[in-house]
């Protein structure tokens, strides 16, 4: 049971260029979330998704796109990476059928865009 | 505006001693709050959830109240060891009486424990 892994570890983007971050559950989770991390700034929710096939837009979505294709996966993808865009990337899974669960966190992806 | 604040100043304490961190909150009103443990390069990790009609919440050497008066949850950790430094995260929840949990994280408060 792997639990949340992410891909790729590390990553360095020239500006413009796009890339995709994979995330991956083992857990049968309904709910998946992304998440960036920067200095003095807590967590920020990017995206997130209920189910299979459902994306919903979180705190700061620009210049993001998600997709859950399948219930185990959410790609977060940034079509033209920009400087601001330079931070740890975290995803996450949560339960289904509660508003007391709790969210497992994959171990971060870091970008950094030049 | 509705704002988390942890302090971001580090906590020193030498080993055997009590920490306490302290998460405030304004404009909120969270069904419940969680807390969370960050090590450097890694995921956070969840370590415990109190409600808002709980006062306190117990696990092994974890101590978390919550005051829904006073819009703080106050996060100790008694007999600390070297092992406990880390980064600790309070979460809480922003839409209440739904299936479906979306949190607001607090910037962390660092935690040094020293032999």
């Amino acid at each position: 049971n792997a639990g949340v892994t992410q891909t790729p570890k590390f990553r360095v983007l020239k500006t413009g260029q796009s890339m995709t971050l994979l995330c991956a559950q083992d857990m049968n989770h309904e709910y998946m979330y992304w998440y960036r991390q920067d200095p003095g700034m807590g967590l920020r929710l990017i995206h997130y998704s209920v189910g299979e096939g459902t994306t919903a837009k979180g705190e700061v979505p620009d210049g993001y796109n998600v997709s859950r294709l399948k219930k185990q996966n959410f790609l977060l993808g940034l079509e033209s990476a920009a400087p601001s865009q330079t931070s740890v990337y975290f995803c996450a899974s949560g339960t289904s059928g509660g508003s007391f669960d709790t969210q497992y966190f994959g171990p971060g992806t870091r970008l950094t865009v030049l | 505006s509705q704002k988390i604040e942890q302090n971001s100043e580090a906590l020193n304490i030498q080993e055997g001693k009590t920490a306490t961190l302290t998460c405030n909150y304004t404009n909120y009103s969270p069904a419940y709050l969680q807390w969370y443990r960050q090590d450097p390069g890694r995921g956070p990790v969840f370590l415990l959830l109190i409600r808002e009609n709980e006062k306190e919440k117990r696990k092994e050497r974890l101590k978390v109240t919550f005051d829904t008066t006073l819009k703080q949850s106050l996060f100790h950790i008694t007999a600390s060891q070297p092992a406990d430094s880390a980064t600790y995260l309070c979460a809480l929840d922003i839409i209440r009486n739904t299936g479906f949990q979306k949190l607001v994280f607090g910037t962390g408060t660092r935690l040094l424990v020293s032999p």
